[in-house]
């Protein structure tokens, strides 16, 4: 069962700060799902990879396979970029098609 | 965004009683998922379907049963709801079976059983 830890648990950031979260995981993966999850509930999928670099605005997201490790970056940083973010990997030898989640990060980003 | 929709939103019940959560999608995606979310854990699988009538357990079925009647509903039922189960829950779809396949999520049921 691949495991993944999401790092740090809780980020406070000031507005137009540069962040970054880290995801590690244990067993090599096909792709690296980061997820959004706003204060009001509602999930998003941010990015999915399985190499390199993606970047979408001011999110940029990258993935080390050899290292087993991915890191979020957000540039410029935004009170509305506040959320749980949450990355999540397969599970192989799990139930098919199956996801392992992380816990997520949550962010507070103060103007 | 995907047309997902889950009914209720919220609800509050009694240890015992039966409930039943549903997921409507208007995509026509063929694999969709039933989640669960607690503090201090990640999103856990409790069932998937990746057809009509074709149905799976994920890690946390014990006490959950699912139906695929129609392509676009997804029904969770809790047939004798008990505390632990108290949680949010959070439809998803997909277009794919392959794990690198995008989720698309519902807006969460919120569950509390007292």
């Amino acid at each position: 069962k691949n495991e993944v830890e999401q790092s740090p648990q809780n980020l406070t950031a000031q507005e137009g700060e540069f962040i970054t979260i880290n995801c590690s995981y244990s067993v090599g993966i096909s792709a690296l799902h980061w997820l959004q999850q706003h204060p009001g509930g509602g999930i998003v999928s941010l990015f999915m990879l399985s190499s390199g670099k993606k970047k979408h605005g001011r999110l940029i997201a990258t993935i080390n396979i050899q290292e087993k490790h991915s890191s979020l970056h957000i540039t410029a940083s935004h009170p509305r970029d506040s959320a749980v973010y949450i990355c999540a990997v397969p599970n192989y030898g799990g139930s098919q098609g199956n996801l392992i989640f992380g816990k997520g990060t949550k962010l507070s980003v103060k103007p | 965004d995907a047309g997902i929709t889950q009914s209720p939103r919220h609800k509050v019940t009694e240890t015992g009683t039966p409930v039943t959560l549903r997921c409507h999608q208007t995509e026509n995606h063929r694999y969709m998922y039933w989640y669960r979310q607690d503090p201090g854990h990640g999103l856990r699988l409790i069932h998937y379907s990746y057809g009509v009538k074709d149905t799976d357990k994920g890690e946390v079925s014990d006490g959950y049963s699912v139906s695929r009647s129609k392509t676009e509903d997804f029904l969770l039922t809790l047939e004798s709801a008990t505390s632990s189960q108290t949680s949010v829950y959070f439809c998803a779809i997909s277009e794919h079976r392959d794990r690198a396949r995008k989720l698309f999520f519902g807006s969460g049921t919120q569950l509390s059983v007292l």
